[in-house]
């Protein structure tokens, strides 16, 4: 069965407290990984797509990567405006933007 | 500017009435899709559209109806809700592999 699964469930940072979310997927003929981010009462805005292992990108604070197993979200120095929950998604081959999403992690960055 | 419009974006109802969500998007985008969110489940899929009259069932199918008769809209239909169906639902649109989703609407089914 197709499955994501995001840990923690919820992180609690001090400003500039830099650490890691984690995505683990079982996902068959995994197209692409999917970073969302989503603020209270909003829908989720995409981050990143990582296609292959050990593919990176970044985005301010931001660095998502991506193993043949797991992906991470790294944040370094984070502010207390990259408090959110934070959404991993798979997209499955076979299905056309079928995207399986974890549960989140929902994180707070306190000055 | 570009976006996923939603209505309404909270409504509350009893058992048994019929409802509407709509959901309009600008992008000129073929696929469309909604989704519910609940708590410790992640978002799950309900209908897709790929292009106009031509819809698919998710993975939570049941207790819902959509239709594609343009392209910018996508109405979500709940013929009969019940006390199950209260939930966050998003609807998204997208031309290639990144989902712009709409604000949300929030449903709670008395």
């Amino acid at each position: 069965e197709d499955q994501v699964t995001q840990s923690p469930e919820a992180l609690r940072l001090q400003e500039g407290e830099s650490s890691s979310l984690n995505c683990s997927y079982t996902v068959s003929g995994l197209r692409g990984l999917f970073w969302y981010r989503q603020d209270p009462g909003k829908g989720p805005e995409f981050l990143f797509t990582l296609y292959s292992a050990g593919e990176e990108k970044e985005k301010e604070r931001l660095k998502a990567t991506l193993t043949k197993k797991e992906s991470f979200l790294h944040i370094t120095a984070p502010k207390p405006e990259d408090s959110a929950t934070y959404l991993c998604a798979g997209q499955i081959s076979g299905g056309y933007n079928k995207l399986i999403f974890g549960a989140g992690t929902r994180l707070a960055v306190h000055p | 500017e570009a976006q996923v419009t939603q209505n309404p974006r909270y409504l509350i109802t009893v058992t048994g009435k019929k409802l509407t969500v709509t959901c309009s998007q600008n992008m000129n985008h073929e696929y469309m899709s909604w989704y519910r969110q609940d708590p410790g489940l992640g978002l799950r899929q309900i209908y897709y559209s790929m292009n106009v009259e031509v819809t698919d069932k998710g993975d939570v199918p049941e207790g819902y109806k959509v239709s594609r008769k343009e392209k910018r809209n996508f109405p979500l239909i709940l013929e009969s809700p019940s006390p199950n169906q209260t939930s966050l639902y998003f609807c998204a649109s997208s031309s290639g592999a990144i989902m712009f989703f709409g604000p949300g609407t929030r449903l709670t089914v008395l």
